[in-house]
């Protein structure tokens, strides 16, 4: 059964801390991608990664980072953590071949304090 | 960003009512997807559509294209409690790996 697996599901920071949020993808896919979703915004893109160590901005970057080191891990990073950075964050992986659906993690929900 | 934008923003039918809600999107598209998320978890893929196809069928659901209008429509027949949850559509130009997603539509169905 393929699978995007984010590292937790829930989590609780405090403000100004480096925060990492890992996912791992098992269908040797190329593409991953991170969103944050917040009510009535919907999914808004961060990040997103076409192949190892490529990135490229989404909709919303500011204030985060990403790590593609390897094909199956793509990390989330916020450098100094704020309160408006609470939100529940998913990450996804699809692949390459054109017609392809996107594969989602469970979500991680972060509480910035 | 090629995102799509869902409408209704919200739906309350009854069990075994039909749920029919839209997605408009602003540039040409090499296909689209639609998802459904239950309450706190991940996406899931329900149906894709290629921009060369007017309508496709999966089980309850049937999805329609219509390029010229840049607009889709997911009807879900005879809805079940099962179906309560937020529905997104992706238009995909699947030439920048791109995938956006709108605010989404919420269907509520009541036994």
């Amino acid at each position: 059964d393929v699978k995007v697996t984010q590292s937790s599901r829930y989590l609780v920071k405090r403000t100004g801390e480096k925060v990492f949020l890992e996912c791992v993808q098992d269908m040797d896919h190329e593409n991953m991608f991170w969103y944050r979703q917040d009510p009535g915004l919907g999914l808004r893109l961060i990040y997103f990664s076409y192949d190892v160590k490529m990135k490229e901005k989404g909709d919303i970057p500011e204030g985060y980072s990403v790590s593609r080191e390897k094909k199956e891990r793509f990390s989330l990073i916020l450098e100094s953590a704020s309160t408006n950075q609470t939100s529940m964050y998913l990450c996804a992986s699809s692949g390459h071949r054109l017609n392809t659906e996107a594969f989602f993690g469970q979500g991680t929900r972060l509480t910035v304090v | 960003s090629q995102q799509g934008e869902e409408d209704p923003q919200a739906l309350s039918i009854q069990e075994g009512e039909n749920a029919t809600m839209n997605c408009s999107y602003k540039t040409s598209i090499n296909n689209l997807q639609w998802y459904r998320q239950n309450s706190g978890r991940g996406l899931v893929h329900l149906i894709l559509i290629r921009s060369n196809e007017r309508e496709k069928h999966s089980g309850r659901l049937r999805v329609t294209l219509d390029t010229s209008k840049k607009s889709s429509s997911l009807l879900i027949t005879a809805s079940r409690a099962a179906d309560t949850a937020s529905y997104f559509c992706a238009p995909d130009r699947s030439n920048d790996y791109k995938l956006s997603f709108g605010a989404g539509t919420t269907v509520t169905v009541r036994a």
